[in-house]
């Protein structure tokens, strides 16, 4: 079955305490993103990557690191996480393309007390 | 400042009604898309438009992309319960043609009561 896997699904965390959030996509796509959901603001990009080893800033990407090592595969790594970086998080693939269809993992709810 | 806006923020109507949701831009889109979350899920693509006066049905769902490629809405005709949730559009710019981005409104959060 296609998918973008997400874990883990909840987290709740301390403020400073480095955590990784995990994606994985089975559909051999080149392009893979990150975004915040936060109420009435809709999906804010964090990070992007076109392919391994290229990745690039989106609107919202202080705070954020990624990697892209393999293919399938695209991390979200929060160093230091602060308060305001509570949010639902998801992450994204899609074939190369203006017009290309995003698919989305399930989400990850981060709270940062 | 969102790029695109989306109104209304909520609407939430009686079963067998009619609903319309805008999209609105001051920038020229080389694409549109339109999406719908669920509680718990992330969102699923609905439709992309790309040519300027387009309109697209899917069921009781149809979308139309303006002449001038700035905007576009979705009308649902008849609305169930099953129309609940969150409908996001996301534009692709003709200056961000480098990639995929996506740019998304902010959503509108839809009710269909029984």
């Amino acid at each position: 079955e296609a998918q973008v896997t997400q874990n883990p699904r909840y987290l709740i965390t301390v403020t400073g305490k480095k955590l990784t959030v995990t994606c994985s996509q089975n559909m051999n796509h080149e392009y893979m993103s990150w975004y915040r959901q936060d109420p009435g603001l809709g999906l804010r990009q964090i990070y992007y990557s076109m392919n391994v080893e290229v990745t690039d800033k989106g609107d919202v990407p202080e705070g954020y690191k990624v990697s892209r090592k393999e293919k399938r595969n695209f991390p979200l790594i929060l160093e230091s996480p602060s308060p305001n970086q509570t949010s639902l998080y998801f992450c994204a693939s899609s074939f190369w393309g203006e017009d290309a269809e995003a698919f989305f993992g399930q989400g990850t709810r981060l709270t940062v007390v | 400042t969102q790029l695109l806006e989306q109104s209304p923020q909520f609407l939430s109507i009686q079963e067998g009604e009619n609903l319309t949701v805008y999209c609105n831009s001051s920038s020229v889109f080389s694409s549109l898309q339109w999406y719908r979350q669920e509680p718990g899920e992330g969102p699923v693509l609905l439709v992309t438009v790309v040519t300027g006066g387009e309109v697209k049905k899917l069921k009781r769902l149809t979308f139309q992309f303006g002449d001038a490629r700035k905007d576009s809405s979705l009308h649902i005709t008849a609305a169930q319960p099953g129309d609940t949730g969150l409908y996001l559009c996301a534009g692709s710019f003709m200056i961000k043609a480098a990639g995929n981005k996506l740019t998304f409104g902010g959503g509108t959060r839809v009710l269909v009561k029984p």
